[in-house]
């Protein structure tokens, strides 16, 4: 079962900032926070992911907090084509990795 | 650099029927995975390979799914005899593991419609 709580949905206007929280709460200490995203009949992508430090990459960045029990994707200036599933997922290196039903985010004109 | 390749895209056959797929990794990549993804859902972890050896196949089904990657480089996924509920997208995907933390490359996956 996947170890991370996603909202299900999620809308954002085109330009502006689109904020994507996750919930880990029983992340354990060598665990990394990845995010990858699906978009329509595709397979999913790579995006970026983190061990305690925030991280930024010219797709977006992820924030995750102190504690590490949750983070938040953001995507600096939303395009049309952002729109996508986006999946946080916890691994101990990427060989392992456990999906949930992700984020539905539609980028609207 | 070419990506994961899959083949075919699109596949649709009777229940009790089997089926095989085809993938392609990104060349050099020693790890490759099958996923299931059934729709409304993330992709679930059918099966990992390391080079040509199998490295987690805990949720293969194994009664009626193999997976083989001969030579380390291509692998196949057959399903056999297959049934309504296997209806899915079967994803591959493949990483480089130099450093743990590589990332899995997807390919574009291929839809299987069971009727």
């Amino acid at each position: 079962d996947a170890k991370t709580t996603q909202p299900p949905s999620m809308d954002c206007a085109e330009g502006r900032a689109a904020n994507l929280p996750c919930n880990h709460s029983t992340i354990s200490g060598n665990e990394y926070v990845y995010w990858y995203r699906q978009i329509h009949s595709q397979g999913p992508q790579y995006i970026i992911h983190g061990l305690k430090n925030n991280e930024t990459n010219e797709m977006a960045s992820l924030i995750i907090t102190e504690d590490r029990k949750s983070s938040t994707l953001i995507l600096p200036h939303a395009t049309l084509r952002d729109t996508a599933v986006y999946y946080c997922t916890l691994s101990q290196g990427a060989q392992k990795l456990v999906f949930g039903q992700g984020t539905r985010l539609t980028i609207n004109p | 650099e070419a990506g994961v390749a899959q083949s075919p895209r699109y596949k649709i056959i009777e229940k009790r029927q089997s089926v095989a797929f085809w993938c392609n990794p990104i060349s050099g990549h020693a790890t490759l995975y099958w996923y299931q993804q059934i729709l409304g859902q993330g992709p679930k972890l059918l099966i990992q390979f390391q080079n040509n050896g199998v490295v987690d196949d805990s949720q293969l089904p194994k009664d009626r799914f193999s997976a083989e990657r001969l030579k380390g480089v291509d692998s196949t996924l057959k399903i056999q005899p297959a049934k309504l509920e296997d209806s899915a997208v079967y994803l591959c995907a493949s990483s480089n593991q130099l450093v743990p933390t590589d990332t899995q490359y997807f390919g574009p996956g291929t839809r299987l419609t069971v009727l």
